[in-house]
């Protein structure tokens, strides 16, 4: 079975803070990789979308991505109080069928 | 952007009846997918459709059937419905392979 792996946390920074977010997988073939954002109650919303190795910007959020150690991260700088969701690692594995594999969710509180 | 609806957010429903669950996408997508989330299991997808008149069984299909008669609309079936059917249910839909999914805002279903 692929897996997802999250610590489901919680992880609690104070605001202004840098809060580093981390997901391991299983499948090596793993394509694309993305971070979604679901507050609580709300459906996932995605932040992030990464392809190859390395790191990419946007805005407060930088995703890394290390296929050889199988690690995709999330860092989100300067955090807020309005960051404080669940943050779900999704992999689209080697089977080229779309589906995406999950993780539990790591859950962020910000605190002011 | 890319706009998944879902036909309810809340809805309550007896033991044994059918229920039906619509997701519509504007944006042309192909694929579409139907996940239930419930808390400490994550997301579990239940079907997914890369066409019209197409559906493959995810992860957890028991209890349920799907019906995309038409490119935009994507709808799943509980056949009759049960306690254990009580969850969020998520649609989502993806224009390719490799393409992050876009979520519509859930149905939280609950079976009395």
């Amino acid at each position: 079975q692929k897996e997802v792996e999250q610590n489901s946390g919680p992880l609690s920074v104070p605001e202004g803070a840098i809060a580093s977010l981390n997901c391991t997988y299983s499948d090596r073939g793993s394509q694309s990789f993305f971070w979604y954002r679901q507050y609580s109650g709300k459906s996932p919303e995605l932040i992030m979308s990464i392809y190859s190795n390395g790191d990419k910007e946007d805005g407060r959020f930088t995703a890394q991505l290390n296929k050889a150690s199988q690690y995709v991260s999330l860092l989100i700088r300067d955090s807020q109080p309005s960051d404080s969701a669940t943050y779900l690692c999704a992999v689209e594995g080697s089977s080229n069928t779309g589906k995406l594999i999950f993780g539990q969710g790591t859950t962020l509180q910000v605190k002011p | 952007d890319v706009k998944v609806t879902q036909s309810s957010r809340y809805l309550v429903k007896r033991t044994g009846e059918k229920v039906f669950l619509e997701c519509v996408q504007d944006m042309d997508h192909e694929n579409m997918f139907w996940y239930r989330q419930d808390p400490g299991l994550g997301l579990r997808l239940i079907y997914f459709s890369y066409d019209v008149k197409m559906k493959e069984k995810g992860d957890i299909p028991e209890g349920y059937s799907v019906s995309r008669e038409k490119k935009e609309r994507f709808s799943l079936i509980l056949e009759s419905a049960s306690t254990n059917q009580t969850s969020m249910y998520l649609c989502a839909a993806t224009r390719q392979l490799y393409q992050p999914q876009h979520f519509g805002d859930g149905t939280r279903l609950s079976i009395l």
